[in-house]
């Protein structure tokens, strides 16, 4: 099983500012998605980090607001933009290797963001 | 549209009972996962069903999967505490590569 690590965990946010999460997973992995969960809600996908090319953002959500790299097969960052108070959520890391073994689609701990 | 919906969305029950929470979703998939999500804490893996007819139990909890009815269940035995939870199920579809695309959740809470 895939091992993810999500920094920082929680965070409080000045409303304006932009705050950056990091996943690092213990072992190389196909495929790294970005989750947001709003308070009370389910997940939504953000967006598809891509290994070496731009990632590939869903409906609602555009590169401007929610930079995203990766690069490599281990390591992926979301940032988050010009926060508001609507960006209160837990953004949750998301790994999945479709080489493997498995079918097994992993979580991070997540990064529950306050803004204020 | 592509939904994916959870009934109930939310289930009070008491302990020893049994009840099933059902997993609906309006596009082709082969695979459909079962989450578990505790308060302040992230989601667990409890199921992969990859195929029509598939049945997996762990403990108090069998999920099944209909994939011709495009229905999941979550069948819950002889309800304990420690199963009070919020559970997702969620699909997996091919587009752009392939990405999971999650419930409403169903948030159980089991009474003495």
């Amino acid at each position: 099983s895939a091992v993810i690590s999500q920094k920082p965990s929680r965070d409080i946010c000045q409303r304006g500012t932009s705050l950056t999460i990091q996943c690092q997973v213990d072992s190389q992995v196909t495929m790294m998605f970005w989750y947001r969960q709003q308070p009370g809600q389910s997940l939504t996908l953000i967006a598809t980090a891509n290994q070496g090319s731009e990632a590939t953002y869903e409906s609602g959500f555009v590169i401007d607001k929610f930079p995203i790299s990766r690069p490599n097969l281990t390591f992926s960052t979301l940032t988050v933009s010009n926060m508001s108070p609507e960006d209160s959520s837990i953004y949750l890391c998301s790994v999945h290797d479709v080489g493997g073994s498995g079918n097994t689609i992993y979580f991070g701990e997540g990064s529950w963001l306050t803004v204020v | 549209e592509l939904k994916v919906e959870q009934n109930p969305l939310f289930l009070s029950m008491q302990e020893g009972k049994n009840y099933t929470i059902y997993c609906n979703y309006s596009t082709t998939s082969d695979r459909l996962y079962w989450y578990r999500q505790d308060p302040g804490k992230s989601l667990e893996s409890l199921f992969v069903l990859l195929s029509n007819g598939a049945v997996k139990q762990e403990g108090r909890l069998m999920a099944s999967l209909d994939t011709k009815a495009r229905l999941s269940t979550l069948h819950i035995t002889a309800a304990v505490h420690d199963l009070s939870a919020t559970y997702f199920c969620a699909i997996w579809i091919y587009n752009q590569g392939g990405k999971l695309i999650f419930g409403q959740g169903t948030e159980l809470s089991v009474k003495p």
